[in-house]
């Protein structure tokens, strides 16, 4: 496609369910990041992938979000027994090299609630 | 580690007024700079970045940044504002070539026609 597509654009989840956030980058691209915007704040960094390979994940807030890359295109962000403070917008971006003056291309995010 | 700060979270302007939007940084080595702008109800969308050579860069819609390192600062400007102006403006850094973007909390411009 023409950019990155997120999926849900809306999510929203009773405070211990599971839930899975899909991105899908533009084609080709080799990176491929995921960030977390909370109300009123700037995005901050999630994980970091090139290619399939999960190169960074210093930003993932506890163990139960998990990241996945399989066959280095389609992201899945797993979010396990959600608490009310993963509320926030979930924004995904592709890269199309890592380690070059190109930009960053974000998707609409995906707007998790938790009840 | 690095971190960003944009000094105003709002900011009401008139049609015709000038705009000039603060963004410092912190980080000790080369940087790369930018500023996205995400319209209501839009994505993130790049407005302009820095990366080398001439400090003043030119974005889309005539907005502009100038890159100070001494003052390690990257304040957007635009000479007249427009009511399409509205939207909110994020200053973002990574280290050179770095892959995680740092952003600041944002600023939300409201334009008045």
């Amino acid at each position: 496609g023409a950019g990155v597509s997120q999926s849900p654009r809306y999510k929203v989840a009773k405070r211990g369910q599971d839930v899975a956030l899909r991105c899908d980058p533009i084609s080709g691209h080799v990176s491929l990041f995921w960030y977390q915007q909370a109300l009123g704040q700037g995005p901050e960094f999630l994980t970091y992938f090139q290619n399939e390979a999960q190169l960074d994940k210093s930003g993932l807030p506890s163990d139960r979000f998990f990241a996945e890359r399989p066959e280095g295109s389609v992201s899945t962000l797993k979010i396990q027994r959600t608490q009310q403070e993963d509320s926030a917008v979930y924004l995904c971006a592709s890269r199309a090299r890592p380690y070059s003056v190109k930009p960053q291309h974000f998707g609409d995010g995906t707007r998790l609630s938790i009840l | 580690a690095q971190s960003v700060s944009q000094h105003n979270h709002h900011v009401i302007l008139s049609e015709a007024a000038s705009l000039e939007l603060g963004c410092n940084y912190s980080y000790g080595g080369t940087v790369n700079l930018f500023w996205y702008v995400q319209y209501p109800g839009q994505h993130l969308q790049l407005l302009l970045k820095y990366f080398s050579g001439d400090p003043l860069v030119k974005g889309i819609k005539g907005f502009e940044a100038e890159f100070i390192k001494s003052k390690f600062s990257f304040n957007l400007r635009k000479p007249s504002v427009q009511w399409s102006d509205t939207a909110e403006y994020f200053c973002a850094v990574n280290a050179e070539y770095g892959n995680k973007l740092v952003f600041g909390a944002g600023t939300i411009l409201r334009v008045k026609s």
